[in-house]
């Protein structure tokens, strides 16, 4: 079946502009993460979704960094007045439960490459 | 919060040759441990997986260690091949709710022919 989807797959800005980043998780994914991942670096925990709810929002790195999720399924991922230390891939991960005692694999989509000029 | 520490940063062995990558981590409430592939430009894949109630996992190739005790894991990967050249990141997850995952900084294994 197919798999997590984002996009844009690249998205090159100037800074102070605002983007925005979608992800498409695997139908009947409950659970939605985004991670950060700078050049050479691992990957950075920002938000997680369980629903629509966002019960730990607590790697968004400023209040410039947000988030949503509708009807259960696609994410999206605003950054306001973007700055150049923002450039990085932004990764969306679903899994089909993350709460409790579940330990669910999660499953990645390609990221979006994120440049901030 | 979680922390978790990878070793080496990077790797090269000879094809044929086994790898091996270390991780530690810092909170003894993580149950879930998984291990992730990287390519070049692509999306992490997940390639084994161990839970805090078993010590060892193998499948082919490619086997993971866990010592709860010492909190610490490791992957190994034998008869390397080029194809298995690549960023290995291992991850923890966070003991809670939310199962997010804390990952290590990634190990970039090389494995020359």
């Amino acid at each position: 079946g197919a798999g997590v989807s984002q996009s844009p797959s690249n998205k090159v800005t100037e800074k102070g502009k605002d983007v925005e980043l979608r992800c498409d998780p695997i139908s009947g994914h409950t659970a939605l993460y985004w991670y950060r991942q700078s050049l050479g670096q691992g990957l950075e925990f920002l938000i997680y979704f369980q629903g629509n709810s966002a019960p730990d929002k607590s790697g968004l790195p400023s209040d410039r960094f947000s988030a949503e999720r509708t009807g259960g399924s696609v994410s999206t991922l605003t950054i306001q007045r973007t700055q150049q230390e923002d450039s990085a891939v932004y990764l969306c991960a679903s899994s089909p439960r993350g709460s409790g005692d579940s330990y669910n694999e999660q499953f990645f989509g390609p990221g979006t490459r994120l440049t901030v000029l | 919060g979680e922390n978790v520490e990878q070793h080496p940063s990077t790797l090269s062995v000879q094809e044929g040759d086994s790898a091996v990558i270390k991780c530690t981590y810092s909170d003894s409430a993580s149950n879930y441990f998984p291990w992730y592939k990287q390519e070049l430009g692509k999306r992490p894949q997940l390639i084994i997986d161990i839970r805090s109630n078993v010590g060892e996992k193998k499948d082919q190739r490619i086997a993971v260690t866990l010592n709860k005790t010492a909190k610490h894991f490791s992957l190994h990967i034998t008869e390397t091949q080029p194809e298995d050249s690549a960023v290995y990141f291992c991850a923890a997850s966070e003991g809670g709710a939310t199962n997010k995952l804390i990952f290590g900084t990634g190990t970039l294994l090389a494995v020359q022919p």
